[in-house]
């Protein structure tokens, strides 16, 4: 039973251009969610958040969306250069909760 | 501060030995998580203590696996017998939950274990 779905687990994109990533959820509870990158031998690492009282937060090169109506929030990262190269988690959590519900991960490649 | 911290960073070792896996949270948080990487489900979480006692453990597959939080600065989790399918990568995570607000968790560097 995989609330938080990352459909894609890989996506490769030419530098310089965007990059989406998709993260999809069925527990309509959730009101917080994080997205998280990981490098190869470390540990996830916190990269952007957004509560559902919003629909965007940018920081920098990237920007989540969330659309609450269909449960899904996106990614974006303009431009992509080589260190975002890496797997990216998406995770969300209930209001109040202390636990964290992870996706699959999705394995941006970005091309030179 | 360091980080997080974890030990050992690779372990391999057969099935049915014991295996256990330490973690120092960073000091002053307190919450503190264990998390299994596999392909197929991605990172899920096993356990969490807050103020060093268990607050939820379904997510432990089951009895051969265990985990204690003796004191704030350190935790184990313990696999025994081991079994080739426990082969993943875990990662402990720690936090500072504020009243009414959000978790943000910092993960340490995971431990790959691999049993034969």
């Amino acid at each position: 039973d995989q609330q938080v779905k990352q459909n894609s687990p890989s996506l490769s994109v030419q530098e310089g251009r965007i990059s989406i990533l998709n993260c999809d959820y069925t527990n309509s509870m959730f009101d917080y969610f994080l997205w998280y990158k990981k490098y190869p031998a470390e540990g996830p690492t916190f990269l952007i958040s957004i509560s559902s009282i919003k629909d965007k937060n940018e920081d920098g090169r990237f920007t989540v969306f969330l659309n609450k109506s269909a449960k899904h929030l996106s990614l974006h990262i303009v431009p992509s250069q080589p260190g975002d190269s890496a797997v990216y988690f998406c995770a969300a959590s209930e209001k109040g909760a202390q636990k964290l519900v992870f996706g699959q991960g999705t394995r941006l490649t970005i091309n030179p | 501060d360091a980080g997080v911290i974890q030990s050992p960073r690779h372990e391999v070792t057969e099935m049915g030995q014991e295996v256990t896996l330490r973690c120092k949270p960073i000091s002053g948080h307190d919450y503190l998580f264990w998390y299994r990487q596999t392909m197929m489900r991605g990172l899920e979480l096993l356990i969490y203590f807050n103020n060093n006692v268990p607050i939820d453990d379904s997510g432990m597959p089951e009895d051969r696996f265990s985990a204690k939080m003796p004191n704030a600065s350190f935790s184990t989790l313990k696999i025994q017998p081991s079994e080739p399918r426990d082969s993943a990568v875990y990662f402990c995570a720690s936090s500072l939950f504020p009243a009414g607000g959000y978790n943000e968790q910092f993960f340490g560097p995971g431990t790959r274990l691999t049993v034969l």
